[in-house]
């Protein structure tokens, strides 16, 4: 157990629908990351947040957003669904990650299938 | 553009049949090279980070070793609770990477009896 959580675990929803991944961090850690696993894509990032502000961004889609909260959870909105977002979607927290080098530990992933 | 290219794609062990992996790379300045190892359906697990070439970490039977170009994941005499996908990954020194992980497509590891 890493000590970082995500929920829900498994989600199913229907083209075009909107829906919010959650995420808390390991206790102490300031950075929260999302990436997202398909098939033929291999683990991506999408975007990093660190004490509640936005540092890192990759190749996040327009329909896509996040945030984190004072408490430094973090949540990923996905818009606008399309079969190809079907994917696994983690996050994954370290206790920086302004540019210093702290393992990132990942939580159990949320499997979105949208339909 | 970061690069991360990890071979064989898939590996299959006999158990006590000692192997490498191997994660080559191309960024512009290496941060930080991270080892994972992922079960089915699960989130990456943390194994070993490397940050200078020369260096190496072990952990039980796995050990990871970093050259300027490459770094290797050895298994030694595997069991097969060693069965996973180990997952290589990079960060860079650009400031604009900050904290990402570029992630190779892993190697695929089975070991059987």
């Amino acid at each position: 157990d890493s000590g970082v959580t995500q929920t829900p675990k498994h989600l199913i929803t229907a083209t075009g629908q909107r829906v919010t991944l959650r995420c808390s961090p390991r206790s102490g850690d300031l950075s929260v990351y999302w990436y997202q696993q398909s098939l033929d894509q291999g683990l991506q990032f999408l975007i990093q947040y660190y004490n509640g502000e936005e540092r890192a961004k990759g190749n996040i889609l327009e329909r896509f957003s996040a945030q984190q909260f004072p408490d430094l959870h973090s949540e990923l909105n996905l818009s606008s669904l399309e079969l190809g977002d079907s994917a696994l979607y983690f996050c994954a927290s370290s206790r920086r990650g302004t540019g210093d080098m702290y393992e990132q530990y990942f939580g159990p992933g949320t499997r979105l299938t949208v339909t | 553009e970061d690069q991360v290219t990890q071979s064989p794609e898939a590996l299959r062990l006999q158990e006590g049949e000692s192997s490498s992996l191997n994660c080559s790379y191309t960024v512009s300045g290496l941060r930080g090279l991270f080892w994972y190892r992922q079960d089915p359906g699960k989130g990456p697990e943390f194994l070993f980070t490397l940050y200078s070439a020369g260096e190496e970490k072990e952990k039980e039977r796995l050990k990871a070793t970093l050259t300027k170009k490459e770094s290797f994941l050895h298994i030694t005499a595997p069991k097969p609770e060693d069965s996973a996908t180990y997952l290589c990954a990079v960060q860079a020194m650009t400031t604009d990477s900050w904290g990402k992980l570029q992630f190779g497509a892993g190697t695929q590891v089975v070991v059987t009896p």
